[in-house]
């Protein structure tokens, strides 16, 4: 079954500190993962996404995430975090014609 | 403006009132999809259309129905709400028929009580 983990609920960093929002996933064959942002009160956006090649994927707003195949991980980072960074993040990956989201991880930049 | 939009957005209703939440976008995609988002869960899919006809369950489908007559538009009808639908639905659209593995396009969102 497919399926995509979120361990950390909620992430806090201070502004201008890295960040890490991480996701392990679970599907078969070739996965195609994603990572989708919510502002308050929005929809989701699209921040970036891993099929083939490159494990390191670059995004928007300066995001990027790590495949790590053996680790089964598509972690998303970004060097220096900002204050409007604050918001909830979403792994996902695709299965067939479904997509399968994880339970999202709140984050907090404090200034 | 390319954009996905819902009607309404916010909706209070009872157990048992047939009700129908709108879908529509104008960016000529052929994929659509409805996401139910609960807390502590994510977001659930609940049926998918890769085209005008064409439409399939998604992980939680039991309670709802879908149409696809126009390419642009994908209501979703609650037939019998039940308070376990309460929840904040989302319509997003991609521009594939593999829509799954491309970037979806999200609506802002309908917030539903059903009491």
């Amino acid at each position: 079954a497919q399926s995509v983990a979120q361990p950390e609920d909620q992430v806090n960093v201070a502004e201008g500190n890295p960040l890490t929002v991480k996701c392990t996933y679970s599907v078969s064959g070739n996965p195609y993962l994603f990572w989708y942002v919510q502002y308050p009160n929005r929809g989701l956006q699209f921040l970036l996404k891993y099929i083939t090649g490159d494990n390191l994927v670059k995004g928007s707003y300066g995001f990027e995430a790590e495949f790590n195949k053996s680790q089964t991980s598509f972690h998303l980072k970004k060097p220096s975090a900002l204050v409007s960074d604050s918001a909830l993040y979403f792994c996902a990956v695709t299965s067939g014609n479904n997509l399968f989201f994880g339970t999202g991880t709140r984050l907090t930049v404090i200034p | 403006e390319a954009q996905v939009t819902q009607n309404p957005r916010y909706l209070i209703t009872v157990t048992g009132k047939k009700l129908t939440v709108t879908c529509s976008q104008n960016m000529n995609h052929e994929y659509m999809s409805w996401y139910r988002q609960d807390p502590g869960l994510g977001l659930r899919q609940i049926y998918y259309s890769m085209n005008v006809e064409v439409t399939d369950k998604g992980d939680v489908p039991e309670g709802y129905k879908v149409s696809r007559k126009e390419k642009r538009n994908f209501p979703l009808i609650l037939e019998s709400p039940s308070p376990n639908q309460t929840s904040l639905y989302f319509c997003a659209s991609s521009f594939t028929t593999s829509g799954s593995y491309n970037e979806q396009f999200f609506g802002p969102g309908t917030r539903l009580t059903v009491l």
